[in-house]
């Protein structure tokens, strides 16, 4: 099968802008979550889509917005972008099934390499 | 909310030397997982723990889960270089379906 793909891999933007991410999971994987990864906070929780519904959400500002497609390819949105948001945007899709309790292996795409000028 | 502390932060080994890093809960867990993310690279999934007092090996690595399922160790033997990377734990949040990273261990290793 493969793997999880993200596009683009590298986007530099300016402040006030806004940007859309692209992540395809791996086929049969209806959850996907994204993760922002930075030096100083790490891997931060984002959102979480299954079957197209977002069933989870992290502690991000509104405008960080996301949303799955009925293929389970999901874009997550961040507009008026600001300096902060500069990082590394990973995507992750799991086998995870409707139950929130069960906990499945997540495979991470690439990432997406976002600077903010 | 549900939150791991990990340690340490960082580590710098020669090659041939031990490595362990830990991953503590104020909460009971009802699992973990490890990941393994190479510099330049992206987080894989290394294991998952469930059982407490659970110890699993995967060649030179040595997964171990808490009696309390409150704490976990990832423990290497004889250090290689291909084992440079950060290793982060993941525990759930609650019974929210969430994954909460733990702020990762940094391997370096000395030839």
């Amino acid at each position: 099968k493969a793997g999880v793909t993200q596009t683009p891999r590298y986007l530099i933007k300016t402040r006030g802008q806004q940007v859309t991410l692209s992540c395809s999971p791996i086929s049969g994987h209806r959850s996907v979550s994204w993760y922002q990864q930075t030096p100083g906070q790490g891997l931060q929780f984002l959102f979480e889509y299954f079957s197209e519904t977002q069933r989870n959400k992290g502690n991000f500002p509104g405008r960080f917005s996301g949303r799955q497609f009925s293929n389970s390819r999901s874009e997550m949105n961040v507009s008026t972008l600001e300096l902060g948001d500069s990082a590394l945007y990973l995507c992750a899709s799991s086998e995870q099934g409707a139950r929130l309790n069960s906990y499945n292996e997540q495979f991470f795409g690439p990432g997406t390499r976002l600077t903010v000028l | 909310g549900q939150q791991v502390m990990q340690i340490p932060q960082y580590q710098h080994v020669q090659e041939g030397e031990d490595f362990t890093t830990y991953c503590n809960s104020s909460t009971t867990l009802s699992n973990i997982q490890w990941y393994k993310q190479r510099p330049g690279g992206h987080p894989v999934f290394l294991i998952q723990l469930v059982k407490s007092g659970e110890v699993k090996k995967q060649k030179r690595l040595t997964f171990q889960f808490g009696e309390a399922k409150k704490n976990s160790s990832l423990h290497i033997t004889a250090t290689q270089t291909t084992d440079v990377g950060t290793y982060f734990c993941a525990v759930p949040s609650g019974n929210t379906g969430k994954l909460i990273f733990g702020q990762g261990t940094t391997l370096q290793v000395k030839p």
